[in-house]
């Protein structure tokens, strides 16, 4: 089945270092595939999204580009803030069942420190 | 911006008990999902709904899980006799069309049973 493998964290860096946080996914068919970021206490915030093969998914200086060859659609940030921590979730819509339901990765935490 | 809000934001409960946790979707969405989170894992898929009934399920949502839109509003998990493991963060996720890639998340709720 549809599945979603992500890098453990949890990754700590300091303010202003590069972040990269690695997923890569099996999937039949060709999935959307999104980032969903949820901050302390709080619900899942979609962050990117890529709908196809090569697409890439930009936002809050955030990017990933959906990449079919290698089946990865990894996170990175130029320059990561405080503000940033939280725990990142790599998911995929399943479009096998027809009503898109998502699968997830196991999330990664990332600690930024001043 | 409309949001999906859920209600209650946290429900402690004893084994056994029934417990009804609710959520309000975006008012012109018309497909539903409940996932769920166990603490510190990965967020899993329940159950979607469409057209007043369930379009697909998981293992996870076995005979003491039932969904439904009573009003037309709300949309509703039930836990029949829940269990210790049950305890988790209930998120109900909507969509507007089965084609639009995202779906939209409430802040959730965590259920306790103890």
């Amino acid at each position: 089945g549809n599945s979603v493998t992500q890098m453990e964290g949890p990754v700590t860096l300091s303010e202003e270092a590069f972040l990269t946080i690695n997923c890569t996914y099996t999937a039949t068919g060709y999935p959307s595939l999104f980032w969903y970021v949820q901050y302390p206490g709080e619900g899942l915030q979609l962050l990117l999204k890529a709908t196809k093969a090569d697409d890439k998914g930009s936002n809050k200086g955030f990017e990933a580009t959906y990449r079919k060859e290698t089946t990865s659609f990894h996170l990175e940030k130029g320059s990561v803030q405080v503000s940033d921590s939280a725990v990142y979730f790599c998911a995929l819509s399943d479009q096998s069942g027809g009503y898109n339901k998502l699968i997830f990765g196991a999330g990664t935490r990332l600690a930024v420190h001043p | 911006e409309p949001e999906v809000t859920q209600t209650p934001s946290h429900q402690v409960t004893q084994m056994g008990q029934e417990v009804i946790l609710r959520c309000v979707p975006i008012s012109n969405h018309l497909y539903f999902y409940w996932y769920r989170q166990i603490l510190g894992q990965k967020v899993e898929f329940l159950v979607s709904f469409y057209n007043n009934e369930i379009s697909e399920k998981s293992e996870i949502f076995d005979d003491q899980f039932s969904v439904e839109r009573p009003d037309g509003s709300n949309f509703t998990l039930k836990i029949r006799s829940t269990k210790l493991e049950d305890s988790a963060m209930y998120f109900c996720a909507t969509k507007p069309a089965v084609s639009h890639y995202e779906q939209y998340f409430g802040p959730g709720t965590r259920l306790t049973v103890t």
